[in-house]
Protein backbone atom coordinates (compact mmCIF):
# COMPACT_ATOMS: atom_id res chain seq x y z
CA UNK A 1 0.00 0.00 0.00
CA UNK A 2 1.62 3.63 -1.23
CA UNK A 3 -0.79 5.32 1.06
CA UNK A 4 -2.42 7.19 -2.22
CA UNK A 5 -6.02 5.66 -2.06
CA UNK A 6 -7.83 5.73 -5.27
CA UNK A 7 -11.10 5.09 -6.16
CA UNK A 8 -13.25 3.18 -8.05
CA UNK A 9 -10.09 0.79 -9.27
CA UNK A 10 -12.09 -0.30 -12.58
CA UNK A 11 -15.28 2.11 -14.28
CA UNK A 12 -17.32 0.94 -17.20
CA UNK A 13 -19.48 3.99 -18.52
CA UNK A 14 -21.07 4.65 -21.79
CA UNK A 15 -20.27 7.30 -23.89
CA UNK A 16 -21.24 11.10 -23.70
CA UNK A 17 -21.46 10.32 -19.42
CA UNK A 18 -19.88 12.11 -17.05
CA UNK A 19 -17.47 9.89 -13.83
CA UNK A 20 -15.63 11.19 -10.88
CA UNK A 21 -12.50 9.82 -10.24
CA UNK A 22 -11.46 9.93 -6.25
CA UNK A 23 -7.93 10.52 -4.45
CA UNK A 24 -6.74 10.85 -1.04
CA UNK A 25 -3.19 11.56 -1.01
CA UNK A 26 -0.39 10.13 1.27
CA UNK A 27 -0.73 11.69 4.88
CA UNK A 28 1.28 14.56 4.98
CA UNK A 29 1.30 15.47 1.22
CA UNK A 30 0.15 18.76 0.42
CA UNK A 31 0.65 18.10 -4.11
CA UNK A 32 -1.62 15.76 -5.47
CA UNK A 33 -0.77 15.29 -9.43
CA UNK A 34 -3.36 13.44 -12.17
CA UNK A 35 -2.08 11.57 -14.85
CA UNK A 36 -3.40 9.60 -18.29
CA UNK A 37 -2.01 6.38 -19.43
CA UNK A 38 -3.71 5.16 -22.60
CA UNK A 39 -2.80 1.81 -24.53
CA UNK A 40 0.65 1.82 -25.60
CA UNK A 41 1.65 5.30 -24.14
CA UNK A 42 3.58 7.18 -21.27
CA UNK A 43 2.23 8.80 -18.67
CA UNK A 44 0.54 11.83 -19.80
CA UNK A 45 0.27 14.79 -17.26
CA UNK A 46 -3.16 16.25 -16.42
CA UNK A 47 -2.83 18.99 -13.69
CA UNK A 48 -1.33 19.66 -9.88
CA UNK A 49 -2.91 20.72 -7.33
CA UNK A 50 -1.18 22.07 -3.69
CA UNK A 51 -3.07 22.41 -0.99
CA UNK A 52 -6.35 23.75 -2.51
CA UNK A 53 -4.69 25.67 -5.58
CA UNK A 54 -4.07 24.67 -8.84
CA UNK A 55 -0.22 25.10 -9.49
CA UNK A 56 0.20 23.73 -13.31
CA UNK A 57 -1.77 22.46 -16.06
CA UNK A 58 -1.18 19.79 -18.96
CA UNK A 59 -2.42 18.39 -22.20
CA UNK A 60 -5.76 18.39 -20.07
CA UNK A 61 -9.19 18.59 -22.15
CA UNK A 62 -12.11 21.09 -21.43
CA UNK A 63 -14.22 18.39 -20.64
CA UNK A 64 -11.89 17.45 -17.93
CA UNK A 65 -11.57 19.17 -14.52
CA UNK A 66 -10.55 19.04 -11.69
CA UNK A 67 -10.39 20.03 -7.65
CA UNK A 68 -8.26 19.51 -4.39
CA UNK A 69 -10.54 20.12 -1.27
CA UNK A 70 -9.81 21.76 2.32
CA UNK A 71 -9.04 17.79 3.38
CA UNK A 72 -6.55 17.52 0.75
CA UNK A 73 -8.11 14.85 -0.94
CA UNK A 74 -9.08 15.45 -5.00
CA UNK A 75 -11.25 14.64 -7.58
CA UNK A 76 -11.25 14.43 -11.61
CA UNK A 77 -14.05 14.89 -12.82
CA UNK A 78 -14.01 13.63 -16.90
CA UNK A 79 -17.51 14.55 -18.87
CA UNK A 80 -18.99 14.50 -21.97
CA UNK A 81 -17.05 11.00 -22.36
CA UNK A 82 -15.16 9.36 -25.26
CA UNK A 83 -13.93 6.22 -26.59
CA UNK A 84 -10.75 7.83 -26.36
CA UNK A 85 -10.93 8.48 -23.13
CA UNK A 86 -10.54 5.15 -22.17
CA UNK A 87 -7.43 4.79 -20.06
CA UNK A 88 -5.96 4.17 -16.60
CA UNK A 89 -5.72 7.48 -14.55
CA UNK A 90 -3.15 7.95 -12.06
CA UNK A 91 -3.60 9.99 -8.59
CA UNK A 92 0.02 10.70 -7.03
CA UNK A 93 1.51 12.67 -4.04
CA UNK A 94 4.12 14.77 -2.55
CA UNK A 95 5.10 16.46 0.51
CA UNK A 96 5.42 20.02 -1.15
CA UNK A 97 7.61 19.65 -4.41
CA UNK A 98 8.34 16.73 -6.51
CA UNK A 99 11.66 16.26 -5.89
CA UNK A 100 11.95 13.28 -3.74
CA UNK A 101 9.70 12.08 -6.51
CA UNK A 102 5.77 11.37 -6.18
CA UNK A 103 4.45 8.23 -4.46
CA UNK A 104 1.49 7.25 -6.81
CA UNK A 105 -2.17 5.39 -6.04
CA UNK A 106 -3.03 2.23 -7.74
CA UNK A 107 -4.90 3.86 -10.27
CA UNK A 108 -8.10 3.89 -11.87
CA UNK A 109 -9.20 1.73 -15.08
CA UNK A 110 -11.91 3.80 -17.03
CA UNK A 111 -13.12 1.91 -19.78
CA UNK A 112 -15.88 3.68 -21.91
CA UNK A 113 -18.07 1.74 -24.49
CA UNK B 1 10.43 22.54 -22.12
CA UNK B 2 11.87 19.03 -20.92
CA UNK B 3 11.49 16.30 -22.75
CA UNK B 4 12.59 12.85 -22.02
CA UNK B 5 13.47 9.98 -24.31
CA UNK B 6 13.65 6.35 -24.22
CA UNK B 7 13.99 5.04 -27.67
CA UNK B 8 14.43 1.19 -26.83
CA UNK B 9 10.22 -0.02 -26.37
CA UNK B 10 11.39 -3.35 -25.75
CA UNK B 11 14.48 -5.60 -23.93
CA UNK B 12 15.10 -8.82 -23.05
CA UNK B 13 17.89 -10.14 -20.29
CA UNK B 14 18.87 -13.80 -19.28
CA UNK B 15 18.08 -14.53 -15.34
CA UNK B 16 20.69 -13.48 -13.18
CA UNK B 17 22.39 -11.44 -15.79
CA UNK B 18 23.05 -7.64 -16.24
CA UNK B 19 21.04 -5.33 -18.57
CA UNK B 20 21.25 -1.59 -18.87
CA UNK B 21 18.42 0.81 -19.97
CA UNK B 22 18.91 3.93 -21.58
CA UNK B 23 17.65 7.42 -21.53
CA UNK B 24 17.87 10.34 -22.45
CA UNK B 25 16.43 13.97 -21.53
CA UNK B 26 16.41 17.85 -22.55
CA UNK B 27 16.16 20.44 -20.12
CA UNK B 28 17.40 24.23 -19.98
CA UNK B 29 17.49 24.17 -16.04
CA UNK B 30 20.67 23.50 -14.23
CA UNK B 31 19.18 22.20 -11.15
CA UNK B 32 17.23 18.84 -11.24
CA UNK B 33 15.90 15.61 -10.24
CA UNK B 34 16.18 12.46 -12.45
CA UNK B 35 14.27 9.06 -11.51
CA UNK B 36 13.12 5.52 -12.93
CA UNK B 37 9.89 4.20 -11.80
CA UNK B 38 8.71 0.47 -12.34
CA UNK B 39 5.59 -0.71 -13.54
CA UNK B 40 4.77 -4.10 -13.12
CA UNK B 41 1.68 -6.16 -14.39
CA UNK B 42 0.33 -4.49 -11.44
CA UNK B 43 0.41 -1.39 -12.80
CA UNK B 44 1.42 0.53 -9.54
CA UNK B 45 3.46 2.47 -10.31
CA UNK B 46 6.65 1.87 -7.93
CA UNK B 47 9.98 4.65 -7.41
CA UNK B 48 13.15 2.73 -8.04
CA UNK B 49 16.05 5.32 -7.79
CA UNK B 50 16.49 8.90 -7.72
CA UNK B 51 19.40 10.83 -8.88
CA UNK B 52 19.77 14.73 -8.18
CA UNK B 53 21.32 16.13 -10.71
CA UNK B 54 23.91 18.68 -8.41
CA UNK B 55 25.77 15.06 -7.28
CA UNK B 56 28.36 13.78 -9.88
CA UNK B 57 28.12 10.30 -7.72
CA UNK B 58 25.82 7.92 -9.08
CA UNK B 59 23.10 6.79 -7.29
CA UNK B 60 22.86 2.78 -6.10
CA UNK B 61 19.73 1.10 -4.63
CA UNK B 62 20.45 -2.72 -4.09
CA UNK B 63 20.79 -4.10 -7.52
CA UNK B 64 19.88 -0.77 -9.23
CA UNK B 65 22.46 1.75 -10.08
CA UNK B 66 22.69 4.59 -12.46
CA UNK B 67 25.09 6.13 -15.14
CA UNK B 68 24.03 9.69 -15.06
CA UNK B 69 26.32 11.06 -17.88
CA UNK B 70 24.96 15.58 -17.17
CA UNK B 71 27.19 17.02 -20.23
CA UNK B 72 25.28 14.30 -22.40
CA UNK B 73 22.23 14.20 -20.82
CA UNK B 74 21.78 10.39 -20.42
CA UNK B 75 20.56 8.56 -17.98
CA UNK B 76 20.78 5.17 -17.93
CA UNK B 77 19.85 2.47 -15.18
CA UNK B 78 21.52 -0.86 -14.96
CA UNK B 79 19.92 -3.71 -13.19
CA UNK B 80 22.68 -6.62 -11.81
CA UNK B 81 21.43 -9.87 -11.31
CA UNK B 82 18.27 -9.94 -12.96
CA UNK B 83 15.00 -11.19 -11.23
CA UNK B 84 11.84 -12.77 -13.12
CA UNK B 85 10.59 -10.23 -10.77
CA UNK B 86 12.20 -7.33 -12.45
CA UNK B 87 9.63 -7.98 -15.95
CA UNK B 88 7.93 -4.84 -16.12
CA UNK B 89 7.59 -1.65 -17.79
CA UNK B 90 10.47 1.50 -16.72
CA UNK B 91 10.06 4.87 -16.99
CA UNK B 92 12.25 7.53 -16.83
CA UNK B 93 11.15 10.58 -15.47
CA UNK B 94 12.64 13.82 -14.99
CA UNK B 95 11.43 16.67 -12.39
CA UNK B 96 13.13 20.61 -12.26
CA UNK B 97 11.60 22.26 -9.11
CA UNK B 98 8.80 23.19 -7.13
CA UNK B 99 6.36 23.99 -10.00
CA UNK B 100 7.29 21.67 -12.09
CA UNK B 101 5.71 18.24 -13.27
CA UNK B 102 7.06 15.26 -13.15
CA UNK B 103 8.23 14.36 -16.76
CA UNK B 104 7.77 10.67 -18.24
CA UNK B 105 9.81 9.06 -21.09
CA UNK B 106 7.43 6.45 -22.84
CA UNK B 107 8.73 3.97 -21.33
CA UNK B 108 10.97 0.03 -22.02
CA UNK B 109 9.24 -3.06 -21.66
CA UNK B 110 11.80 -5.07 -19.67
CA UNK B 111 11.68 -8.89 -19.99
CA UNK B 112 13.23 -11.75 -18.05
CA UNK B 113 13.97 -15.44 -19.59
CA UNK B 114 14.32 -18.08 -16.83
Amino acid sequence: DSGVTQTPKHLITATGQRVTLRCSPRSGDLSVYWYQQSLDQGLQFLIQYYNGEERAKGNILERFSAQQFPDLHSELNLSSLELGDSALYFCASSPRQGNYGYTFGSGTRLTVV
Amino acid sequence: AQTVTQSQPEMSVQEAETVTLSCTYDTSESDYYLFWYKQPPSRQMILVIRQEAYKQQNATENRFSVNFQKAAKSFSLKISDSQLGDAAMYFCAHHTGANSKLTFGKGITLSVRP
